[in-house]
């Protein structure tokens, strides 16, 4: 079966502009999640979905920060306007339920210069 | 506050050698526990996942134990070999108003020496 899919797998951008990160889980996924991963760090969940419910997204800096999970598929994670701190890799991943094991994508290396 | 700990120096050992990680935590009451393997550039990939009322579970030659009492899941390879280098990640399952939210450990590396 397909994996996870991200794109882009790197971007570069300047403080203060906007980036968008999107993610295709794994077909039949009703779960999905965001994790920011700074360097030497484990993985911090960021919002996690069950179709296009939100489950949980209080580590999410909602003020520069929203996701979105149109029709319980794909996903786009979206930062407005960005800062050096939120230079870090974002993970998707998906999982058939919740808990369960789950399925990582490559990850988006953002860097803010 | 609630905390996870992984030791933050890599541990080395010998090819053949049986590698040992620890997981800690603290004022969580997680219902299930899970291990994943990080390589670098990559996204984690899921190895063993061990619920609240198990204490023991394998697979090949991985095993994980999990003492809700002492608060601490041990992860074992036996038989260790080079290929098995990467970083391990413990993360917690805590149950919070019905659902379950996943809380990862900042990793241990593991480097086997052929």
């Amino acid at each position: 079966e397909a994996g996870v899919a991200q794109s882009p797998r790197y971007k570069i951008i300047e403080k203060r502009q906007s980036v968008a990160f999107w993610c295709n889980p794994i077909s039949g996924h009703a779960t999905l999640y965001w994790y920011q991963q700074i360097l030497g760090q484990g993985p911090k969940l960021l919002i996690q979905f069950q179709n296009n419910g939100v489950v949980d997204d209080s580590q999410l800096p909602k003020d520069r920060f929203s996701a979105e999970r149109l029709k319980g598929v794909d996903s786009t994670l979206k930062i407005q306007p960005a800062k050096l701190e939120d230079s870090a890799v974002y993970l998707c991943a998906s999982s058939l339920d919740s808990p369960d094991e789950q399925y990582f994508g490559p990850g988006t290396r953002l860097t803010v210069t | 506050s609630q905390k996870i700990e992984q030791n933050s120096e890599a541990l080395n050992i010998q090819e053949g050698k049986t590698a040992t990680l620890t997981c800690n935590y603290t004022n969580y009451s997680p219902a299930y526990l899970q291990w994943y393997r990080q390589d670098p550039g990559r996204g984690p990939v899921f190895l063993l996942l061990i619920r609240e009322n198990e204490k023991e579970k394998r697979k090949e030659r991985l095993k994980v134990t999990f003492d809700t009492t002492l608060k601490q899941s041990l992860f074992h390879i036996t038989a260790s070999q080079p290929a098995d280098s990467a970083t391990y990640l413990c993360a917690l399952d805590p149950a919070s108003g019905g659902s379950y939210i996943p809380t990862f450990g900042r990793g241990t590396s593991l480097i086997v020496h052929p």
